[in-house]
């Protein structure tokens, strides 16, 4: 069965700070992975996904994640948080019925000091 | 920019009521989720539909919960009898098919049961 863990329930960094968020997974096959976040009062985003190839993903809003089989983790990164980054972050995979059945991680809350 | 809508944003309701949530994706969205997020914790997916058809609804409890989609437009959640332990942030996604790897969600209806 799959299953995804996040082991930071919360981190606070300073504005400008770079930033790095942890997700390992746990599923048979290759996986589909993905990073999506949650502002406050607002739909979860996709932040950006993989599939296959390139093992460094970029995605919006300046962030990227690296897939690293060896070790089963997909940590998403950024090289210098705003403000504005501050949200929950979620990691999942995909698996089932398509890439979009997704199971999702207990998610990462990012504070963002001045 | 398209997004899908849901209503209402809160609930309160009173255990052994009836609830309905109400989803009307984006417009051209074959597939629809009903994701389950109870505070702390990851969105779980309830239920899958695929134009008006059930893909997967392996982890709906079908004793209270029904879900449909009939004209594969929108699509309505209902529990009866709402229990203490449904309380929680129910979500709704939409993507242009099974396979894309980027759903949309919407910004979710906020049931809680007294």
């Amino acid at each position: 069965a799959q299953s995804v863990t996040q082991p930071d329930i919360h981190i606070t960094v300073s504005e400008g700070a770079s930033l790095e968020l942890r997700c390992n997974y746990s599923y048979g096959a290759t996986p589909y992975l993905f990073w999506y976040v949650q502002s406050p009062g607002q739909g979860l985003q996709l932040l950006l996904k993989y599939f296959s190839g390139d093992t460094l993903v970029q995605g919006i809003k300046g962030f990227e994640a690296e897939f690293k089989r060896s070790q089963s983790s997909f940590n998403l990164r950024k090289p210098s948080v705003h403000w504005s980054d501050a949200a929950e972050y979620f990691c999942a995979v995909g698996a089932g019925t398509g890439a979009n059945n997704l199971f999702f991680g207990t998610g990462t809350r990012l504070t963002v000091i001045p | 920019e398209a997004e899908v809508a849901q209503s209402p944003r809160y609930k309160i309701t009173e255990k052994s009521q009836a609830v309905a949530f109400w989803c009307d994706p984006i417009s051209g969205h074959a597939t629809l989720y009903w994701y389950r997020q109870i505070l702390g914790q990851g969105p779980e997916l309830l239920v899958q539909f695929q134009d008006e058809s059930v893909v997967d609804d392996s982890q709906l409890p079908k004793d209270r919960f029904s879900a449909e989609r009939l004209k594969g437009v929108d699509s309505t959640l209902k529990i009866q009898p709402a229990e203490l332990g449904d309380s929680a942030m129910y979500l709704c996604a939409s993507s242009l098919d099974w396979d894309t790897g980027e759903l949309f969600f919407g910004e979710g209806s906020r049931l809680t049961v007294l």
